[in-house]
């Protein structure tokens, strides 16, 4: 099975904490890629981050930084110090070679409260 | 650069009528594209892959009579959604793959449609 498992539906932090989004995938592929996705109340996606799944090194940009485990098939993203315009719903996606189309994940609604 | 834009954002339409969404790569050649639909508090669903000069390649359960695509340049697709019903309402996006990075896709900023 091909999917991309964000099992939280729904998060609420209050300013400068610190929140982590899981991502868990599945994939038969051996060559694919992850992204990760906010999309502001306006609508639109705005792209964070991809990873191919050959590097495995974390990233870190600015208070974003990423978790990648193929051991356990998870792709898990943090926010540091996270402020109110960080509040959106963020997707996780893959994409897959041998299909070369991208699936999301339903998506974690991030709320943070001032 | 690598910019896509959709239109219209919004659109209210009557039961029974079509209506057109396009979605135009501005500054880069997209041979491929993406159309995916986003129910209210969900995530999104690919509807079709569109290629350039090519007939659109349908997921599972996407009526093709019902959404028309056409991909007639190498920088525009449209969604036809005809003889739309209410439960058509929703949210579309479309995507286009930019070449200058690999696997690297580019949404536009969506279209909201009502269907009255």
């Amino acid at each position: 099975a091909q999917k991309v498992t964000q099992a939280q539906t729904e998060i609420s932090v209050v300013e400068k904490e610190d929140v982590t989004l899981d991502c868990v995938y599945e994939t038969r592929d051996t060559t694919y890629y992850l992204f990760w996705y906010k999309q502001p109340p306006s609508g639109e996606l705005v792209f964070l981050i991809r990873r191919n799944s050959f590097d495995e090194q974390n990233e870190i940009s600015g208070r974003y930084s990423w978790n990648f485990q193929k051991s356990t098939s998870s792709f898990n993203f943090t926010i540091t110090a996270s402020q109110v315009v960080d509040s959106a719903v963020y997707f996780c996606a893959l994409y897959m070679n041998r299909d070369d189309k991208i699936i999301f994940g339903k998506g974690t609604r991030l709320h943070i409260l001032p | 650069g690598a910019v896509v834009s959709q239109h219209p954002s919004r659109v209210i339409c009557k039961s029974g009528t079509s209506v057109k969404i396009e979605c135009r790569s501005l500054d880069f050649q997209a041979t491929t594209m993406f159309w995916y639909r986003q129910f209210p508090k969900k995530s999104l669903m690919l509807m079709a892959t569109s290629n350039e000069g090519s007939k659109a390649t349908y997921e599972q359960g996407v009526e093709k009579d019902k959404f028309l695509i056409n991909h007639a340049s190498l920088t525009l697709s449209t969604l036809t959604v005809t003889s739309a019903h209410p439960e058509d309402s929703s949210f579309y996006i479309c995507s286009a793959r930019n070449p200058r990075h690999a696997y690297g896709y580019t949404f536009g900023s969506g279209t909201r449609l009502t269907v009255v």
